[in-house]
């Protein structure tokens, strides 16, 4: 199984602050690589597939950029609307695997 | 518009069984792939299963290997997680996900259904 190490587990941030998150798959995944957003109690929402192409609807301050194995998501300048948990998910090969998360806390 | 919603989750006993659904609506259901995530509670999420749009092809991870089923009704929009000899650490928020084959990701997800294995 292919595994996925996604760094840092948290952070704290400001609004205005640029943020990266990276994955690293154990193996090449080309860019079978997308990135979803959590909110507590609420499901995953897609904000980055193919590893760098934003989702319609996704504002441009996302970023994803990466191929082979080491990955990144980057959020410009955070809103407040960002505090979430973010996940990578590798879809290369099967069983599919999800990085461990991400949480972006307010500082 | 796109919807997902997953029913059949609560308490179950350890070893027990429970059968999930997820109807779509909004889409043609038979044209994409759908699979199972799920969330055990303060955790990260953690793919379960897939299945093809004709649901020809399956695949589980190793975890839910021989004790879930998955399956789909094209003619009724639905898919479906047949969960036997359920653990405690089955205990989670399971999502059902509608797949993109151009891109391989998942762009719609149910509300999610909370299942607790517990005596």
């Amino acid at each position: 199984d292919i595994q996925m190490t996604q760094s840092p587990s948290s952070l704290s941030a400001s609004v205005g602050d640029r943020v990266n998150i990276t994955c690293r798959a154990s193996q090449s995944i080309d860019t079978y690589l997308s990135w979803y957003q959590q909110k507590a109690g609420k499901a995953p929402k897609v904000l980055i597939c193919a590893a760098s192409s934003l989702q319609s609807g996704v504002p441009a301050r996302f970023s994803g950029s990466g191929s082979g194995t080491d990955f990144s998501l980057t959020i410009s300048s955070l809103q407040p609307e960002d505090f979430a948990t973010y996940y990578c998910l590798q879809s290369y090969s099967f069983p599919e695997t999800f990085g461990q998360g991400t949480k972006v806390e307010i500082k | 518009q796109v919807q997902l919603v997953e029913s059949g989750g609560g308490l179950v006993k350890p070893g027990g069984s429970l059968r999930l659904s997820c109807g779509g609506s909004g889409f043609t259901f038979s044209d994409y792939y759908m699979s199972w995530i799920r969330q055990a509670p303060g955790k990260g999420l953690e793919w379960l299963s897939y299945i093809s749009s004709s649901g020809s092809t399956i695949y589980y991870t190793d975890s839910v290997k021989g004790r879930f089923t998955i399956s789909r009704d094209n003619v009724k929009n639905s898919l479906f997680l047949q969960m036997n000899s359920l653990r405690a650490d089955d205990t989670a928020v399971y999502f059902c996900a509608r797949g993109q084959y151009s891109g391989s990701f998942y762009d719609y997800w149910g509300q999610g259904t909370l299942v607790t294995v517990s005596s």
